[in-house]
C-alpha cells in the first residue's frame, strides 16, 4: 500500500552541486507533478507530466528539469543546486489529471542548499 | 491575482473543542475547492472536495461548508483529537486547467489535552 514513494527524504546539497529526486507510484495513474513548500507559503508546481511522454512547466520551473521515465516514475532534477533551492519538494500524483481528482502525494524530500 | 488566504495562521485548542477555519479566494474560474491535512513531516491528505454546487461536505469528523457567491470557505472540526494537530490547508482549483491549483498557506492547528 506505498502510494507516492519519494527518495531521499533529506538531502543536503552546496551551492552549484546536482542531484535527482526520484518519485515513483504504484496506483496507475497517468499524472503526476512534482511541487516545492517554502515557510508561510502555499505549495507552487514546479513540473507537471498530464501522461506518459509529456512534461510541461509549472509556476515556478527555473532551475529544475525533469523526466517522466515510464508511468510509475517522474524525476525531478537540480543541474546546479542554489540556496533559494533550499525547500521541502513534494511530488504528486493523480488518475487523469481531470481537475475533480483528488492528488496524491508523497512524504517529501527537505533539500537544504548550502 | 489568483489568491487563497486562510485564517488564523495557527490555532490552539483543548482536547475535545470545536474549531472553524476560514478559507477566502480570489480564484477565477471557478471549477472546485479542496481541503488538505498535512501532518508534520508528510505529505498533504485530502479530506474533501466540493464543485460550485456543493455547499456542504462532511468526511468524519470534519465538515467543509462553500459559498461560492462571497467566494469564501469553512472547515468545522468537531470534537477534537489529539492527531487533529496539523496543518490545514484550503486549494482553489479553477476551471481553466486541472495543473493550476492555487494553494493557501494553511493553518497550523495544535490540539493540547
Amino acid at each position: 500500500n506505498a502510494g507516492v514513494t519519494q527518495t531521499p527524504k533529506f538531502q543536503v546539497l552546496k551551492t552549484g552541486q546536482s542531484m535527482t529526486l526520484q518519485c515513483a507510484q504504484d496506483m496507475n495513474h497517468n499524472s503526476m507533478y512534482w511541487y516545492r513548500q517554502d515557510p508561510g507559503m502555499g505549495l507552487r508546481l514546479i513540473y507537471y507530466s498530464a501522461s506518459e511522454g509529456t512534461t510541461d512547466k509549472g509556476e515556478v520551473p527555473n532551475g529544475y528539469n525533469v523526466s517522466r521515465l515510464n508511468k510509475r516514475e517522474f524525476s525531478l532534477r537540480l543541474e546546479s543546486a542554489a540556496p533559494s533551492q533550499t525547500s521541502v519538494y513534494f511530488c504528486a500524483s493523480s488518475a487523469t489529471g481531470s481537475s475533480l481528482e483528488k492528488l496524491f502525494f508523497g512524504s517529501g524530500t527537505q533539500l537544504s542548499v548550502l | 491575482k489568483n489568491q487563497v488566504e486562510q485564517s488564523p495562521q495557527s490555532l490552539i485548542i483543548l482536547e475535545g473543542k470545536n474549531c472553524t477555519l476560514q478559507c477566502n479566494y480570489t480564484v477565477s474560474p471557478f471549477s472546485n475547492l479542496r481541503w488538505y491535512k498535512q501532518d508534520t513531516g508528510r505529505g498533504p491528505v485530502s479530506l474533501t472536495i466540493m464543485t460550485f454546487s456543493e455547499n456542504t461536505k462532511s468526511n468524519g469528523r470534519y465538515t467543509a461548508t462553500l459559498d461560492a457567491d462571497t467566494k469564501q470557505s469553512s472547515l468545522h472540526i468537531t470534537a477534537s483529537q489529539l492527531s487533529d494537530s496539523a496543518s490545514y490547508i484550503c486549494v482553489v482549483s479553477g476551471m481553466d486547467s486541472s495543473y493550476k491549483l492555487i494553494f493557501g498557506s494553511g493553518t497550523r492547528l495544535l490540539v493540547r489535552p
